[in-house]
């Protein structure tokens, strides 16, 4: 069974600086996917980043990047220049293989909070 | 825009009563899918369904029930089956069951009282 673990129940960064979410996963699977949402105070889940476990670079997208170790099955979050709107919930998760039925797997989620 | 719509946003039940929570995506998304959310706990997946006229149970699917006669709708019943169904539900599509990109609702957030 696929399992995602997120060891920082809350952390805190100060603005304008990076800071780094945990995320680690365990699967027998060779081929699956890794994600990240931001879940604000309203509780939408907004889509953030995603790496497939055949990609051999790391994703970025915008101030996001996801620092990717295959061997150590970690997929850690890391935020550069935090901003206020950052203060929120993030989830990594973990998808099963193409032609399963793309069920997504979460963690229990970080709570970011981004401080003057 | 294409999107999902979750109604209602609250929704307050009473004990040994049925609800149904409405799901809608103009998306024209292949699957859907159902989590819930409760506090300190990431989300649980409940119901899915990959095409219309079949869904298949989750890891919590006990309580609940779902339908799927349109490709644009995936209703979510919380039955008085469920023991504690107080929690905030979501709703997802994704285009390709096999890709795993999800786009979701705004949610549901379901009180007994």
């Amino acid at each position: 069974a696929q399992k995602i673990t997120q060891t920082q129940p809350g952390m805190f960064v100060q603005e304008k600086e990076a800071v780094t979410l945990d995320c680690t996963y365990d699967t027998s699977d060779q081929s699956y996917g890794l994600f990240w949402y931001k879940q604000p105070s309203s509780g939408e889940m907004i889509f953030l980043i995603y790496q497939g476990s055949y990609d051999e670079q790391n994703a970025t997208e915008g101030r996001y990047s996801l620092n990717f170790q295959k061997a150590r099955k970690s997929a850690n979050l890391v935020i550069s220049a935090s901003q206020l709107g950052d203060s929120a919930m993030y989830f990594c998760a973990m998808r099963e293989p193409r032609g399963a039925a793309s069920k997504l797997t979460f963690g229990t989620g970080t709570r970011l909070q981004v401080t003057l | 825009d294409g999107g999902i719509t979750q109604s209602p946003k609250y929704l307050f039940r009473k004990e040994g009563q049925n609800v149904t929570l409405s799901c809608e995506q103009n998306l024209n998304h292949d699957a859907m899918y159902w989590y819930r959310q409760d506090p300190g706990q990431g989300l649980r997946l409940i119901y899915y369904s990959q095409i219309v006229n079949d869904f298949q149970k989750g890891d919590i699917a006990e309580g609940y029930s779902v339908s799927r006669e349109k490709k644009e709708s995936f209703p979510l019943t919380v039955t008085s089956a469920q023991k504690n169904p107080t929690a905030f539900y979501l709703c997802a599509s994704s285009r390709d069951p096999g890709s795993g990109g999800y786009t979701f609702g705004s949610g549901t957030r379901l009180t007994v009282v």
